[in-house]
This record gives structure tokens, sequence and C-alpha cells, in this order.
């Protein structure tokens, strides 16, 4: 069974860089077929793609984000990280970490249990 | 503004059947297959239907899915009480390389 569990802080102030790392068991970030997103749901709202980064270390992100984000992977202990830098208010969310899956089709089939990131002075 | 759209809001009597929409273009439910997550207050979404129309197992026969063209719904007949939650549509976006959602519809078990 894959789990997948974020960590970081829980309070940024406005213009630092949120910095978030998700750590994966039960599958390797390595393996063929899946990628790593960060998705974001500000309170009340719907889900957001960040970014993924693809089992060859290939990375996208949504480019509503312009160029504040960075994902990267630590295989050596089964991580990926997000940065997102000048914070607002307006990113205050819950940020997931997931798993792509794309046998047969895509599917987000794992999923972090999501860590809530408050943008505040 | 969420790329998929879905209505807010939709609600039922326990027992009986209820459908949500999603709505998207030719680059995300165009060109791929839809998937639903559901998701209760306060916790991560959980898939409840892939490849538009494929229940992972453990999830009940009452949810379907299915999808013509650019639209997607999820159908859930013989409601009941657990499954009032928020349901999500989703879908990968040629155009963007990346998912899109919808904004969530709220299921009330009146």
């Amino acid at each position: 069974q894959v789990q997948l569990q974020e960590s970081g802080p829980g309070l940024v102030k406005p213009s630092e860089t949120l910095s978030l790392t998700c750590t994966v068991s039960g599958g390797s970030v390595s393996s063929g077929s899946y990628y790593w997103s960060w998705i974001r749901q500000p309170p009340g709202k719907g889900l957001e793609w960040i970014a993924y980064m693809d089992y060859s270390g290939n990375t996208n992100h949504n480019p509503s984000l312009k160029s504040r984000v960075t994902i990267s992977v630590d295989t050596s202990k089964n991580q990926f990280s997000l940065k997102l830098s000048s914070m607002t208010a307006a990113d205050t969310a819950v940020y997931y970490c997931a798993r792509t899956n794309w046998n047969a089709a895509p599917k987000i089939d794992y999923w972090g249990q999501g860590t809530l990131v408050t943008v505040s002075s | 503004q969420s790329v998929l759209t879905q209505p807010p809001s939709a609600s039922g009597t326990p027992g009986l059947r209820v459908t949500i929409s999603c709505s998207g273009s030719s680059s995300n439910i165009g060109s791929n297959t839809v998937n639903w997550y559901q998701q209760l207050p306060g916790t991560a979404p959980k898939l409840l239907i892939y490849s538009s129309n494929q229940r992972p197992s453990g999830v009940p026969d009452r949810f379907s899915g299915s999808k013509s063209g650019t639209s997607a719904s999820l159908a859930i007949s013989g409601l009941q009480s657990e499954d009032e939650a928020d349901y999500s549509c989703a879908a990968w976006d040629d155009s963007l390389n990346g998912w899109v959602f919808g904004g969530g519809t709220k299921l009330t078990v009146l």
C-alpha cells in the first residue's frame, strides 16, 4: 500500500518561500508509469494542480503560478519537494502531494493527508 | 475559477438517485478520461471513478460514471446518508500538460 506524507511549516509570512516535502512509502519515486504531483485546495474552494515531476526527473508546473514553483526529488530518501516563492494570502490552502498513475489511463490514485499552509504576518 | 465546470450543490433523498455533471473542453475531457473524487470534510480526496466509468476495488457499484464528448457525469443510486460529501471531477489537460479539476459539488442527503 502506497502512502504519502507531507511535511513543512503551517505558517509562512508574506513574500517568503514555502518549502514542503512529501515522503513516499510502499513505492518508489523512481518507478516508471508514475508522476509525483503537488495539488492545493484553498479553504472552501476547488482543487488546483501546482506541478509534477515524472519518474525521469522531468517537471512541469501550472503556468498560473508563473515561475514561482520549483519541484525536486531526493531518490535516496524517496521524497519529493515543493518550493513556492513570493507567498501571498492567496496561497493559503491545504497542500497535498499525490501520485499520478498512468497505467491504462491517467488517474491520481494516492494522496497525502494534506497540510494546511497559512500565509500571514 | 475552475477549468472544469460542476454545479456547486446537489441534493437527494435516501434511496433515490442523483447525478452530478462536469463540463470541460476538447483539450481535457474531450481528449482524456475523467476521474471522480469523493472528499469528506477535513480529509483528502478519495478516488471514486477512474477512466470515466471504472470503479476501484472497494467502491460500491451504486457509484457509476459516464462521459460523452466534453462532458461527464457521476451517478449515485440508492443514496445513503454517508454519501454526503464533496465530489470533484478531474481530467488530464493536453494543452496544460497537467491536471485540471472541477470546483466541486457539495452533495446533501436530505
